[in-house]
């Protein structure tokens, strides 16, 4: 089974550039979230989709950063335009359901992430 | 609102020495307990689960149990080897968002 994958895996930009990554879940899984890990921290939700729908983007700081799921399957996060603080690792997860309490129905399975450095 | 505590890093252990990383947290309702890890150059990968009071996880020779009197997920190890050197996050889940820790970087010595 192919795992999620994620590109580009490293992305170098100037502040106030712009930068899109993309993501492709498992196949078949539902639910696809998108994370910064700042140096140092663990991985923050910045959004999760069930199906092409948002079920959460209360951390997404709306003004400058977006996502889509077109079809509910690829994902794209875009920042518009970068900040220094932006500087993180943008780690993409799918699952096959969203909620808890099945024995694995909401294991989350992580993609290799996207190193962002902002100059 | 929910959070993980964890123990600060890193931990430097050699071969064959016993593991303890602590974890704590704070949710409302009855959360579901992980522990990730992350190998240098890897993605996160699940490496146990819990999902109720007294549950215990485990896998590769790792282990943790659901302490709710305690609100604590704390992962062990008998015997650590040089190829567990990783980032080990701590994380629960309550209704339908992952709160993960900090993180504790674990350095084994051959």
């Amino acid at each position: 089974e192919a795992g999620v994958a994620q590109s580009p895996r490293y992305k170098i930009i100037e502040k106030r550039q712009s930068v899109a990554f993309w993501c492709n879940p498992i196949s078949g899984h539902a639910t696809l979230y998108w994370y910064q890990q700042i140096l140092g921290q663990g991985p923050k939700l910045l959004i999760q989709f069930q199906n092409n729908g948002v079920v959460d983007d209360s951390q997404l700081p709306k003004d400058r950063f977006s996502a889509e799921r077109l079809k509910g399957v690829d994902s794209t996060l875009k920042i518009q335009p970068a900040k220094l603080e932006d500087s993180a690792v943008y780690l993409c997860a799918s699952s096959a359901r969203t909620g808890g309490g099945v024995q694995g129905a909401d294991t989350q399975y992580f993609g290799p992430g996207t190193r962002l450095t902002v100059l | 609102g929910d959070s993980v505590t964890q123990m600060e890093g890193p931990v430097t252990l050699s071969e064959e020495a016993f593991l303890t990383i602590n974890c704590t947290y704070t949710a409302t309702g009855y959360p579901s307990l992980f522990w990730y890890v992350q190998y240098p150059g890897e993605g996160l990968q699940l490496l146990l689960k819990a999902t109720k009071a007294d549950d215990k996880g485990s896998n590769k020779g790792f282990e943790a149990t659901y302490r709710k009197e305690t609100t604590s997920f704390h992962l062990e190890k008998g015997s650590v080897q040089v190829s567990d050197s990783a980032v080990y996050f701590c994380a629960l889940r309550g209704s339908f968002k992952t709160i993960f820790g900090a993180g504790t970087r674990l350095f084994v010595k051959a």
